[in-house]
């Protein structure tokens, strides 16, 4: 199994601010991920932070919007940049074992008014 | 393309009943995984468990059983004895080649027992 931590666990942000997450493995990971949920809805997958390239974004998301740095096997972040209310959400960072096990660490509830 | 069904939107029974939670899977994958999470009111997802798609195997830990049948392509999750604290979200997901291994996801299936 992999312990995954992330800070902060929940912010405040105004609008046209940016955040930055860290997400943090107790472990080294070959993949690891980013992911956003709405209230009450399913995960829906940001992009696969590689480690030593860019990261790979899915449909709908968006390098200069989402940032993301992995430095090492061990260590990410997610930025989300110039905020809006839509943008209000947890964002999830994840990270798959080598028996594709994925873990999860307790999210990031943002808010931007 | 791949996709995970979890039917029941919302379930609810009162504790000490047995329930099974729903999933059904589509995929042209011969080689998958099925994955079983559970999202406490807190918010962190919690990993259940992961079953190749080569091991039709029933599984049971504890309170907790599953039957995967490949015939239907389902992956169906039960709680024996339910108790409050299995009071959750529960997701289905799927991963193979066809997805490059990512998660596919069910749109959860929210649990509530009642004391």
């Amino acid at each position: 199994s992999a312990v995954i931590s992330q800070k902060p666990s929940r912010d405040i942000c105004q609008r046209g601010t940016s955040l930055t997450i860290q997400c943090q493995v107790d472990s080294q990971v070959t993949m690891m991920f980013w992911y956003r949920q709405q209230p009450g809805q399913s995960l829906t997958l940001i992009a696969t932070a590689n480690q030593g390239s860019e990261a790979t974004y899915e449909s709908g998301f968006v390098i200069d919007k989402f940032p993301i740095s992995r430095p090492n096997l061990t260590f990410s972040t997610l930025t989300v940049s110039n905020m809006s209310p839509e943008d209000s959400s947890i964002y999830l960072c994840s990270a798959e074992t080598e028996v594709y096990e994925q873990y999860f660490g307790p999210g990031t509830r943002l808010t931007v008014t | 393309a791949q996709k995970v069904t979890q039917a029941q939107t919302e379930i609810s029974v009162v504790e000490k009943e047995d329930v099974t939670l729903d999933c059904v899977y589509e995929t042209r994958d011969t080689t998958y995984y099925l994955f079983w999470y559970k999202q406490p009111p807190s918010g962190e997802l919690v990993f259940l468990i992961r079953r190749n798609s080569f091991d039709e195997q029933n599984e049971i830990s504890g309170r907790y059983s599953w039957n995967f049948q490949k015939s239907t392509s389902s992956f169906n999750f039960t709680i024996t004895a339910s108790q409050v604290v299995d009071s959750a979200v529960y997701f289905c997901a799927l991963s193979g080649m066809d997805s490059n291994y990512q998660l596919i996801w069910g749109a959860g299936t929210k649990l509530i027992i009642k004391p």
